[in-house]
């Protein structure tokens, strides 16, 4: 059974600094791994959607890494703002009888204090 | 339509009643989702539709819990007999087969059930 594993479970930073999210998962059969973004009580955005033969995307001031063979993943925000307080989910794709599942994980909450 | 749309936001209900969510997909996209999130967790799998046909089922999803897609365009989940542990948030997303695995899931805001 995959199981997906963030690290920190929260995290609390000063304004403009940048940042590193941690992704695990224990299954490296994914087709793909996506970085969410959920806001109280919202429902989830995508931010960066990285294919399996891929190593990173980047999509301006986040940068999203996959190491399949070791099953990680990070998520990097660089100059962080207070508007990117939120819960950051990753979640990776897996084939399931000839359609598609999201396993997720239990997301990194992010306050970026001024 | 610019998104994934569902119905009610917030439900409020009291234990062994029944309740229905809506959801309304991206048009065109012929896979609909169904996940469920509790506090403090991520959205576990529920169930998946690939137009009118439901193709997979979580063990999640117990007998009181039925997915419909008519006519392959909006959903609804009912869950019959609520119990206190059915309190959490539901979520819809879509997305369009391109031909392989890799299209992208858009999620709606969900519906928050609370039973009382």
């Amino acid at each position: 059974k995959q199981e997906v594993t963030q690290i920190p479970a929260a995290l609390s930073v000063p304004e403009g600094e940048n940042l590193v999210l941690n992704c695990s998962f224990t299954d490296s059969a994914i087709y793909n791994l996506q970085w969410f973004r959920q806001d109280p009580g919202k429902g989830l955005t995508s931010l960066l959607l990285i294919q399996s033969s891929q190593r990173e995307q980047t999509s301006g001031r986040l940068n999203a890494s996959l190491d399949k063979s070791s099953g990680r993943s990070t998520l990097y925000i660089a100059a962080s703002q207070p508007g990117d307080s939120a819960t950051y989910l990753c979640a990776v794709l897996i084939l399931t009888g000839g359609g598609n599942k999201l396993t997720f994980g239990t997301g990194t909450q992010l306050k970026v204090e001024l | 339509d610019t998104g994934v749309s569902q119905n009610p936001r917030h439900k409020i209900t009291k234990r062994g009643q029944n309740v229905t969510f809506r959801c309304d997909p991206i048009s065109e996209h012929n896979r609909l989702y169904w996940y469920r999130q509790t506090l403090g967790q991520g959205p576990e799998f529920l169930t998946y539709f690939q137009n009118e046909a439901q193709l997979e089922k979580s063990r999640l999803l117990s007998d009181r819990f039925s997915a419909e897609r008519p006519k392959g365009s909006f959903s609804t989940l009912e869950i019959q007999r609520t119990e206190q542990g059915d309190s959490a948030m539901y979520l819809c997303a879509s997305s369009q087969t391109s031909g392989g695995p890799t299209d992208t899931q858009y999620f709606g805001p969900g519906t928050r059930l609370t039973v009382l």
